[in-house]
């Protein structure tokens, strides 16, 4: 399993865009790149997956650079409710169960 | 659909007592998992389960057991409580079993051993 390095936390204020950058130098070819978010008191929920390129949904926006080292989250417009703990989690995408999460990225929106 | 549910939200035991944590799904999924967070921390797993009557460890598998013997549940038993196992306990599930496939979360169970 690939291991990740995430900033320990970030400060936004609300209307900003946000974004969240994960390393994954390790990153094998099978590998997926997937985000998760935590809100207090709540288990994690997906927020958006891809392999390369870019991948948007109504949530958020993924970049993957061509060498798939990294990867970007992107939260357009954050508001004081996208206070969470955001994970990134790499891993095989057909034998992947064992899931690590690491300690995460401490996103605060302040009014 | 409930999706993953978790019994009971919120439990105390004294050291050394046993109990089990109760996690089922509705979704038909074939993979389960149990993870533990501890104050400030990420998840950390402890067993998981790719089907009925198949489990196997995690990164923290000592001092609890599992079993599946349907696809629904996933029980997680403490066999005797010890102050470090004080954590909140998350169970998931997905339909599938590499990374691509979505886990769903439940709502957690928060367990303080005195």
């Amino acid at each position: 399993l690939a291991k990740t390095t995430q900033p320990i936390s970030m400060d936004s204020y609300e209307g900003q865009e946000v974004n969240i950058t994960c390393s994954h130098n390790n990153i094998a070819t099978n590998d997926y790149i997937t985000w998760y978010q935590q809100f207090p008191s709540q288990g994690p929920r997906f927020i958006i997956q891809g392999y390369k390129t870019k991948v948007t949904n109504e949530v958020a926006s993924l970049f993957i650079p061509a060498d798939r080292k990294s990867s970007t989250l992107s939260l357009p417009r954050v508001s004081l409710s996208d206070t969470a703990v955001y994970y990134c989690l790499v891993g095989d995408m057909w034998s992947s169960y064992k899931l690590i999460f690491g300690s995460g990225t401490r996103l605060l929106v302040r009014p | 659909n409930a999706g993953v549910t978790q019994t009971p939200k919120f439990q105390v035991l004294k050291t050394g007592q046993s109990m089990t944590l109760q996690c089922a799904q509705d979704m038909n999924h074939e993979y389960m998992s149990w993870y533990r967070q501890d104050p400030g921390m990420g998840l950390r797993l402890i067993h998981y389960s790719v089907g009925a009557g198949i489990t196997d460890q995690g990164e923290v598998p000592n001092g609890y057991n599992v079993s599946r013997s349907t696809t629904e549940d996933f029980p997680l038993r403490l066999l005797s409580a010890a102050p470090s196992q004080t954590s909140v306990y998350f169970c998931a599930s997905s339909g599938g079993q590499g990374s691509a496939d979505t886990q769903y979360f439940g709502p957690g169970t928060r367990l303080t051993v005195l």
